[in-house]
């Protein structure tokens, strides 16, 4: 079945590092990917939806130049937290909607656990 | 914008009990999916629901929409240690809403 990998599983990193976290599609195009940011024994929060060849729509009070997302191709989509602080340590996940519309099941990528120090 | 409402939050049971979590949205539903995320895992997709009314069954657990397609229900029947986790729903508009979730504890 339709499969979502991503990439790192983990990352612990210095305060100031800018970290990448990829997201494919392995077996499905993904025109559009969506990046979640969870808290421990929180529900998912929607920071931005990825779209292929053109910009990011980010949720409201989340910041473009933070956290910045690249969607290169039918099958991938970056997001890199770009300086990252202590306080944007948290799970983040990207999922994609394998049947393409947007309200349709996503599929969710194993999530990356980010500790800044 | 709209809203998804899930209820309870927390759940404890014994194992062999029954388990119904509830999620309610503000606005009409084109459907109600559901998903399971295990501790220190990512959500897996378990159910779509599309039809007003619809009832759909995956072993012990049954899966409701409502007949105004504003609400739904999940419902585990004796629940066993593996059922641990946190379930949630998603309302589906023009995207995905998802709800706050109902993290599920099962004592053995």
């Amino acid at each position: 079945g339709a499969v979502v990998s991503q990439h790192p599983s983990w990352v612990i990193c210095k305060s100031g590092t800018s970290v990448k976290i990829e997201c494919r599609s392995l077996d499905f195009q993904a025109t559009t990917m969506f990046w979640y940011r969870q808290f421990p024994k929180q529900s998912l929060m929607l920071m931005a939806t990825s779209n292929e060849g053109s910009k990011a729509t980010y949720e409201q009070g989340v910041e473009k130049d933070k956290f910045l997302i690249n969607h290169a191709s039918l099958t991938l989509s970056t997001l890199t937290v770009t300086s990252a602080h202590p306080e944007d340590s948290s799970f983040y996940i990207c999922s994609a909607p394998y049947r393409g519309a947007l309200n349709q099941p996503q599929h969710f990528g194993d999530g990356t656990r980010l500790s800044i120090l | 914008g709209q809203q998804v409402m899930q209820i309870p939050q927390y759940q404890h049971v014994q194992e062999g009990e029954d388990f119904t979590t509830y999620c309610n949205s503000s606005t009409t539903l084109s459907n109600i999916q559901w998903y399971k995320q295990r501790p220190g895992g990512h959500p897996v997709f378990l159910i779509q629901l599309v039809k007003s009314g619809e009832v759909k069954k995956q072993k012990r657990l049954t899966f409701q929409f409502g007949e105004a397609k504003k609400n739904s229900s999940l419902h585990i029947t004796a629940t066993q240690t593996t059922d641990v986790g946190t379930y949630f729903c998603a309302a589906a508009g023009n995207m995905l809403t998802f709800g706050g979730g109902t993290r599920l504890m099962v004592k053995p």
